[in-house]
């Protein structure tokens, strides 16, 4: 059965923290996304990655960074976390030529206080 | 640039009701349209797809036809169920791009 795995469920993070966000894929795709979800506003892409090391922006890359150094784990990083990137994340990965199959992971809801 | 544009929600019905939810796009080219569903507390699924103007995807009771003249890809059920509640979201891809467009999400209950 494939797997998108999300590093966690839930978590807290305090205004100003570095925050790490991890994503492991066990398919071997090549392409692999971060996502953020906020009510109305559906998903918005944030990066994504189509081979190790290679990433691009997406949509709202603001305040992000992403580190792709092994096929299967995709980050998503916070350098400084601010209470308006409180929403879930998902993240999702796709065989190269296939974006619209893209296999999503179970969603990290980051709450920033 | 490509967008999506879902009916807003929430949706609630009861059990057996007929649903439609309407999405409609713009898009430059020939896109291929999908539906997704997110149950709660999971990630997203696609649901169906259709990749050209005429088709109809379907699934679990789920239908959808890409509609070239109106540019709209609307999900229909003939009877949902309490099961069925959910968040539906609507997507295309189109060309070369390498990411799905989304709408921005329905929210499904079906009450018993």
């Amino acid at each position: 059965d494939v797997k998108v795995t999300q590093s966690s469920r839930y978590l807290v993070k305090r205004t100003g923290e570095k925050v790490f966000l991890e994503c492991v894929q066990d398919m071997d795709h090549e392409n692999m996304f971060w996502y953020r979800q906020d009510p109305g506003l559906g998903l918005r892409l944030i990066y994504f990655s189509y081979d190790v090391k290679m990433k691009e922006k997406g949509d709202i890359p603001e305040g992000y960074s992403v580190s792709r150094e092994k096929k299967e784990r995709f980050s998503l990083i916070l350098e400084s976390a601010s209470t308006n990137q409180t929403s879930m994340y998902l993240c999702a990965s796709s065989p190269p030529l296939g974006p619209s199959l893209q296999y999503f992971g179970p969603g990290t809801r980051l709450t920033v206080t | 640039g490509d967008s999506v544009t879902q009916m807003e929600g929430p949706v609630t019905l009861s059990e057996e009701a007929f649903l439609t939810i309407n999405c409609t796009y713009t898009a430059t080219g020939y896109p291929s349209l999908f539906w997704y569903v997110q149950y709660p507390g999971e990630g997203l699924q696609l649901l169906l797809k259709a990749t050209k103007a005429d088709d109809k995807g379907s699934n679990k009771g789920f239908e959808a036809t890409y509609r070239k003249e109106t540019t709209s890809f609307h999900l229909e059920k003939g009877s949902v169920q309490v099961s069925d509640s959910a968040v539906y979201f609507c997507a295309l891809v189109s060309g070369s791009a390498r990411q799905l467009t989304f709408g921005s999400g329905t929210q499904l209950t079906v009450l018993p």
